[in-house]
């Protein structure tokens, strides 16, 4: 089982609609999670870390699962500028490796 | 500007040749991460710094590849005798450690394309 795994996608959804992603992690040492946002042959950029309580910001929404050992995102609204690769990284933060570890990312196509 | 900034952007040398890429991250971050991407993947993990330590790098990391980081500002990504597997772009990151966070900033990148 890889480390991080993301559904490659890619989720094609028209404007308005609202999308989900998960990213499933299997070290459970790993204690801060983000999303990140990449653009065709641009570097990522970060979107929102991923906090125990969840946490939203505007029309996104992040969901953390301790138990099932996985982050969800949540996109509200789609927009045609949504459309990227959404990358999830997980970082252990004990037990001696501090290495990052992204997903290889889920495609979002928002079409009009 | 003040984000992460990588040189050069785009390099294309032949099989055999050694490169070498440069990366100066954010002023104030302690932490500096070198990665590998190739289409369709997420960016993979090669070593990271902090301040002019290098902690860990990647099992999966040739012997060709070296990176250094003097003086804990900017490093250098060397890669010797280069292969076509090597193209790929190398992203640099860098991130602020034990303000609790962890959130890394990367640099444009640069594109390798070996021939």
């Amino acid at each position: 089982r890889k480390e991080v795994e993301q559904d490659p996608g890619p989720f094609n959804v028209p404007e308005g609609a609202t999308v989900a992603f998960n990213c499933t992690y299997s070290n459970s040492a790993s204690q801060s999670f983000f999303w990140y946002r990449q653009d065709c042959r641009k570097e990522p950029k970060l979107l929102m870390s991923v906090y125990s309580s969840g946490n939203e910001d505007g029309r996104f929404t992040a969901q953390l699962n301790r138990a099932s050992q996985y982050i969800s995102l949540l996109i509200r609204d789609s927009k045609l500028s949504d459309s990227a690769t959404y990358l999830c990284v997980v970082n252990p933060t004990s037990g001696g490796s501090y290495i990052p570890t992204f997903g290889r990312g889920t495609s979002l196509i928002v079409h009009p | 500007d003040t984000g992460v900034s990588q040189d050069p952007r785009h390099k294309i040398t032949k099989r055999g040749q050694n490169v070498t890429f440069r990366c100066d991250p954010i002023s104030e971050h302690n932490r500096l991460y070198w990665y590998r991407q190739t289409l369709g993947q997420g960016p993979e993990f090669l070593t990271y710094f902090q301040n002019e330590a290098q902690l860990e790098k990647s099992r999966l990391l040739s012997d060709r590849f070296s990176a250094e980081r003097p003086k804990g500002s900017f490093s250098t990504l060397e890669i010797q005798r280069t292969e076509q597997g090597d193209s790929a772009m190398y992203l640099c990151a860098s991130s602020l450690y034990g303000v609790g966070t962890y959130e890394q900033y990367f640099g444009p990148g640069t594109r390798l394309t070996v021939t």
